[in-house]
């Protein structure tokens, strides 16, 4: 059971744009800038692509970006790819002092 | 660049003590600026943050709530690496065990390391 949800499945078309979201509470999301969020293929060790809600650490491509509002956070992926395929996770730090995970979504590239 | 190797036993009896290293290349498990995780995924529970242990003069320990009474992180520092301790296991704690850097996001990742609880 996580604290945060996201949205189970996003599809897009290649070379569209789509935005995944992550809400948590004040206590995780709301509090901090410490979103970070995470590609992960099958059978494969997760990625990051976003550290500290809009970040992008070297060799992420500049069609991921990330954004924060309120209890929200978000990622859009524009120029969408068919290797973007995959699935996507969101990682707050909280208030009690320890990390969760959103629930993850499936990206579909139509 | 950093690398971590994880190291450990796939297959665990229930009721026994789960028990996994993480070698760090690249890096310094005393580095000031880092932090040592880790973190589970399975099809029920998806990913999952366990604990980390951080240096900042002195060591520190966090824990998620679920896993806090049976769970110990500790680092090496004779072997630059750390562990993941879980005690009395079910087979409920059968995943694949992550270790990962923490540095501005977690980055990078083990290779992940399949744990069965089964006896």
């Amino acid at each position: 059971q996580s604290a945060l949800t996201q949205p189970a499945s996003v599809s897009g078309s290649p070379g569209q744009s789509i935005t995944i979201s992550c809400t948590g509470t004040s206590s995780d999301i709301g509090a901090y800038k410490y979103v970070s969020w995470y590609q992960q293929h099958p059978n494969k060790a997760p990625k990051l692509l976003i550290y500290d809600v809009n970040n992008r650490p070297s060799g992420v491509s500049n069609r991921f970006s990330g954004s924060k509002s309120g209890n929200t956070a978000s990622l859009t992926i524009s120029g969408l790819q068919a290797e973007d395929e995959a699935d996507f996770y969101c990682l707050s730090y909280t208030t009690s002092g320890i990390y969760v995970f959103g629930p993850g979504t499936k990206v579909t590239v139509l | 660049q950093v690398q971590l190797q994880q190291s450990g036993p796939g297959l665990v009896k229930p009721s026994q003590t789960l028990s996994l290293t993480c070698a760090i290349s690249g890096d310094s498990v005393s580095s000031n600026s880092a932090a040592w995780n880790w973190i589970r995924q399975s099809p029920s529970r998806g990913l999952e943050w366990l604990g980390r242990t951080y240096y900042r003069s002195t060591w520190y320990n966090e824990y998620a709530i679920s896993v806090r009474s049976r769970i110990t992180v500790n680092p090496d520092t004779s072997k630059n690496q750390f562990s993941l301790q879980l005690n009395s296991v079910t087979p409920d704690d059968t995943a694949v065990y992550y270790c990962a850097r923490e540095s501005g996001g977690f980055d990078p990742w083990g290779q992940g390391t399949l744990v069965t609880v089964s006896s």
